[in-house]
């Protein structure tokens, strides 16, 4: 099974407007970390934000925000204000207790953002 | 504070060849990783070293292999090249190696793209 699904290849939103890209995760794992990761045409890839499973509260970092639901498995990362410099790749990764610090990736997610 | 440094940043070599890629990780982190991505697999896990010891091994072939250094800086080492090892090859640096908590994340280098003809 596939440990992070992201369901959406593509996605395009409106300057300004906010944009959900969904992401569900599968572990038994009671310790895991979740990550968001945007990557460029140039290839670097970039952290943008983190939520671990014991966190009570959902991660935010300026206009980036997960929204995380622990029972469905799910870790949304939340754009609000789009910008054209958005415009990239973005993947859903974990991170689990017992394989240290192994990333596992979604197939990700090319956002447009549309002047 | 440097970001995580890879070299070459491109690299075009023959089939049977081997090819060396270099990672320096930031100050202070002692956790390298390496992936690859294609267009075809996506990103694939190939190994972590922490404090020069390999932790984790991706299911690659044995052509593929890595060192980490006492300064943290890191190798990793394909031999025998084919043409589906053209891909872009991303190390990534870490604190530690714990899964959750402050300084959990990666940071990655801009990555070595690596053509085989």
């Amino acid at each position: 099974a596939q440990k992070i699904t992201q369901t959406q290849p593509g996605m395009f939103v409106q300057e300004k407007e906010a944009v959900t890209l969904d992401c569900t995760y599968d572990t038994s794992d009671p310790s895991y970390g979740l990550f968001w990761y945007k990557q460029p045409s140039s290839g670097e890839m970039i952290f943008l934000i983190y939520q671990g499973s014991y966190d009570q509260q959902n991660a935010t970092e300026g206009r980036y925000s997960l929204n995380f639901q622990k029972a469905r498995k799910s870790a949304n990362l939340v754009i609000s204000a789009s910008q054209l410099g958005d415009s990239a790749m973005y993947f859903c990764a974990m991170r689990e207790g017992g394989t240290g610090n192994q990333f596992y990736f979604g197939t990700g997610t090319s956002l447009t953002v549309i002047p | 504070k440097a970001g995580v440094t890879q070299t070459p940043r491109y690299l075009i070599k023959t089939r049977g060849q081997q090819v060396t890629l270099s990672c320096s990780p930031i100050s202070g982190h002692r956790s390298v990783s390496w992936y690859q991505q294609t267009p075809g697999q996506g990103l694939q896990f190939l190994f972590e070293y922490f404090s020069e010891t390999q932790r984790n091994k991706g299911n690659f072939p044995g052509r593929f292999s890595g060192r980490q250094f006492s300064n943290s800086r890191s190798e990793m080492n394909v031999s025998t090249l084919e043409l589906g090892d053209s891909a872009l090859y991303l190390c990534a640096s870490s604190l530690g190696v714990r899964s959750q908590g402050p300084n959990t994340e990666a940071f990655f280098g801009q990555g070595t793209r690596l053509t085989v003809v």
